[in-house]
């Protein structure tokens, strides 16, 4: 299975700022990307998925260079309940005819603490 | 909002012990998955199961380890012999799916499995 690799920070921004973060990923035949963000000892929450032309939700923005291998995530107008590990997620070429079956590759996540 | 639910939240069993931990994942999901996070460090694909069998398994998913679908609405994850590397959160998750390809991910809160 490949990597996916990701700074692991922590990033310490001060409340209202805008953050970044990047992930590489290895395997060039992947096909779906996510950004999903964990709190300390929680499950994993959907952030958003990464599609390839790139796409906003609210303040958050993702972006996939597939040439590169390279997915972004950027965060406007940062709040403090944005204080999470964000976790760069990729899915592997998908073996089968129906979609959906192949387990999902992580990144070690990015920390970020947000500051008052 | 539908969710994958999980039980128990906490496991504490003796080395050697056997132990099931439960799912029930989203109700209208297709595909099924069990993950592990070990503290610390990143969270790591199992298996994934789909139309009443194993689709894909990683290393980690050795012969001490089996899933099961008793019903129509749980979906469960034995560990038959625990050894103390096993302790770890255990996440399941449930997706859609579609033939178009891979619909996300989402997980149940986790079961912490200690072994002692």
């Amino acid at each position: 299975r490949k990597e996916v690799e990701q700074d692991p920070g922590p990033f310490n921004v001060p409340e209202g700022a805008t953050v970044a973060f990047n992930c590489t990923y290895s395997n060039s035949a992947s096909q779906s990307f996510f950004w999903y963000r964990q709190d300390c000892r929680k499950e994993p929450k959907l952030l958003m998925s990464v599609y390839s032309s790139g796409n906003e939700d609210g303040r958050f923005t993702a972006q996939l260079n597939r040439a590169s291998q390279y997915i972004s995530l950027l965060i406007r107008d940062s709040k403090l309940s944005d204080s999470a590990t964000y976790l760069c997620v990729v899915n592997p070429p998908d073996r089968y005819s129906g979609g959906g079956a192949d387990g999902l590759t992580f990144g070690k996540g990015t920390h970020l603490i947000i500051q008052p | 909002e539908p969710e994958v639910t999980q039980t128990p939240s906490h496991q504490v069993t003796q080395m050697g012990q056997e132990v099931i931990l439960r799912c029930v994942p989203i109700s209208n999901h297709l595909y099924f998955y069990w993950y592990r996070q070990i503290l610390g460090q990143k969270v790591e694909f199992l298996v994934s199961f789909y139309n009443n069998e194993i689709s894909e398994k990683s290393e980690i998913f050795d012969d001490q380890f089996s899933v099961e679908r008793p019903d129509g609405s749980n979906f469960t994850l034995k560990i038959r012999s625990t050894k103390l590397e096993d302790s770890a959160m255990y996440f399941c998750a449930s997706s859609g799916g579609t033939v178009m390809g891979n619909q996300p991910q989402h997980f149940g809160d986790g079961t912490r499995l200690s072994i002692l």
